[in-house]
């Protein structure tokens, strides 16, 4: 079946402008993750859904980072005023039902670059 | 907190020769392991993990991982490397809150 897809791939923007990134996630699992990739961070969580709720959003590193999820679905992620700090890679994951014992099944990532 | 270490940031080896990519974690309770590899460009593809059970693990792609409580090390292990396993490797461990602590991965270089 269809894995977890990510929109847009690539995505430069200019320092201060606002991006959405997507997340479409594997059909019928519950929980969904988002992660960034940098090259001096290495791979840090960001939040976690389960269904539309997101118990943690621990994650985030500022409140110019925001994320919603629909149907259960789709999410989207928000960073207003972006900074070079920002560029990174941003993946997405799924798993069935969240739990500890859940693989989480990763999407091939969104490659932001603020200017 | 947990945390996961990979002391090799780059191994090179020869095609045909075996690997052994190095995995130690802290975590209080009984940890959920994972080894994931990335290839450029690409996003993370699970090689195998590891919940409870048998410690030596087989995954997808050759590739096993042995669970070593004692040591608090979950070694990934191949005994012939092709050239198409070139990538960057990462083990993580289940933290609190679902979510998923990531080592800084391991850039694997395979020589012909």
């Amino acid at each position: 079946g269809a894995g977890v897809s990510q929109s847009p791939s690539n995505k430069v923007t200019e320092k201060g402008k606002d991006v959405e990134l997507r997340c479409d996630p594997i059909s019928g699992h519950t929980a969904l993750y988002w992660y960034r990739q940098s090259l001096g961070q290495g791979l840090e969580f960001l939040i976690y859904f389960q269904g539309n709720s997101a118990p943690d959003k621990s994650g985030l590193p500022s409140d110019r980072f925001s994320a919603e999820r629909t149907g259960g679905s789709v999410s989207t992620l928000t960073i207003q005023r972006t900074q070079q700090e920002d560029s990174a890679v941003y993946l997405c994951a799924s798993s069935l039902g969240g739990g500890n014992t859940d693989t989480q099944y990763f999407g091939p990532g969104t490659r932001l670059t603020v200017l | 907190a947990q945390s996961v270490t990979q002391p090799d940031i780059h191994i090179t080896v020869s095609e045909g020769a075996s690997l052994e990519l190095r995995c130690n974690y802290s975590y209080g309770a009984t940890p959920y392991l994972f080894w994931y590899v990335q290839s450029p460009g690409q996003g993370l593809q699970l090689l195998l993990k590891y919940f409870s059970g048998d410690t030596l693990v087989q995954g997808i792609k050759g590739f096993e991982a042995e669970f070593k409580r004692s040591q608090s090390s979950f070694n990934l292990r191949k005994p012939s490397v092709h050239w198409s396993d070139a990538a960057e490797y990462f083990c993580a461990v289940y933290g609190y809150g679902n979510k998923l602590v990531f080592g800084a991965g391991t850039i694997l270089r395979v020589k012909s």
